[in-house]
C-alpha cells in the first residue's frame, strides 16, 4: 500500500524567508505527486503536480517542488514567503494510470505553516 | 462554471440518523472521490468512482455507501450515523489521466 509522510507537523518561518516543506512517499513505482494548500475553513487548492519529465515542477503562488526518485521525496519550496502563505499544506500521491481500476489520492497528514512578522 | 459543489455546508445529526451528502460537478469529469478530514489525520479516501455506474471502496469505506448514476453527481450516504463519523467531508473530481483533482468546499458533519 502506498503511504505519504510529512515529517513536520508545524513549521514557523519569518516573512520574507525561504521555505521548504518535506514529503516522502512509499510506493512500488513512481506515483503521481501533488501538493495542495488549505486555508482555514476552506477546501483544498492544487499548488502543483508531477507526473513525469522534468523533476523540478513550478506551481502557482511562486511555489516549486523537486522530485527525487532516489530519496522518494517531493519537497515543496518557496524562495520568500508572504504572510498570506500561512495555511495547511498537504502532499499527496496517486497510483499511476494502469488501464483503469483504482483511483483516488493518498495524503500525508499535513504541515501547518506559521508565518512570523 | 461552478466546479465541484457540495451540499450542505454544515449538518448536525443524531446517532442512528441517515443522510446523504451531495456532490455535483459541471466539468464533465470522469473520476470522482470522497474524503474525510480529521485533525492530525490528513484526508482519507472513503469511496471513489471512475465513471458512471462504477464505484469502489477506498481506505475508510465502513459506514458509507455511494452510487454514480450520472457523470455529474456522486452522493455519499450515511445509513446510520455514529459519533465516529463526525468529520469534514470533501468531494473531488478530475477529468482523466494527467489531471489534478478539483475539490469542493466541504461539508462539516457533527454526529451527536
Amino acid at each position: 500500500a502506498q503511504s505519504v509522510t510529512q515529517p513536520d507537523i508545524h513549521i514557523t518561518v519569518s516573512e520574507g524567508a525561504s521555505l521548504e516543506l518535506r514529503c516522502n512517499y512509499s510506493y512500488g513505482a513512481t506515483p503521481y505527486l501533488f501538493w495542495y494548500v488549505q486555508s482555514p475553513g476552506q477546501g483544498l487548492q492544487l499548488l502543483l503536480k508531477y507526473f513525469s519529465g522534468d523533476t523540478l515542477v513550478q506551481g502557482i503562488k511562486g511555489f516549486e517542488a523537486e522530485f527525487k526518485r532516489s530519496q522518494s521525496s517531493f519537497n515543496l519550496r518557496k524562495p520568500s514567503v508572504h504572510w498570506s502563505d500561512a495555511a495547511e499544506y498537504f502532499c499527496a500521491v496517486q497510483a499511476p494510470y494502469s488501464g483503469g481500476g483504482a483511483d483516488g489520492l493518498t495524503f500525508g497528514k499535513g504541515t501547518h505553516l506559521i508565518i512570523q512578522p | 462554471n461552478a466546479g465541484v459543489t457540495q451540499t450542505p455546508k454544515f449538518q448536525v445529526l443524531k446517532t442512528g440518523q441517515s443522510m446523504t451528502l451531495q456532490c455535483a460537478q459541471d466539468m464533465n469529469h470522469e473520476y470522482m472521490s470522497w474524503y474525510r478530514q480529521d485533525p492530525g489525520m490528513g484526508l482519507r479516501l472513503i469511496h471513489y468512482s471512475v465513471g458512471a455506474g462504477i464505484t469502489d471502496q477506498g481506505e475508510v469505506p465502513n459506514g458509507y455507501n455511494v452510487s454514480r448514476s450520472t457523470t455529474e453527481d456522486f452522493p455519499l450516504r450515511l445509513l446510520s450515523a455514529a459519533p465516529s463519523q463526525t468529520s469534514v467531508y470533501f468531494c473531488a473530481s478530475r477529468y482523466g489521466q494527467g489531471g489534478g483533482y478539483t475539490f469542493g468546499s466541504g461539508t462539516r458533519l457533527t454526529v451527536v
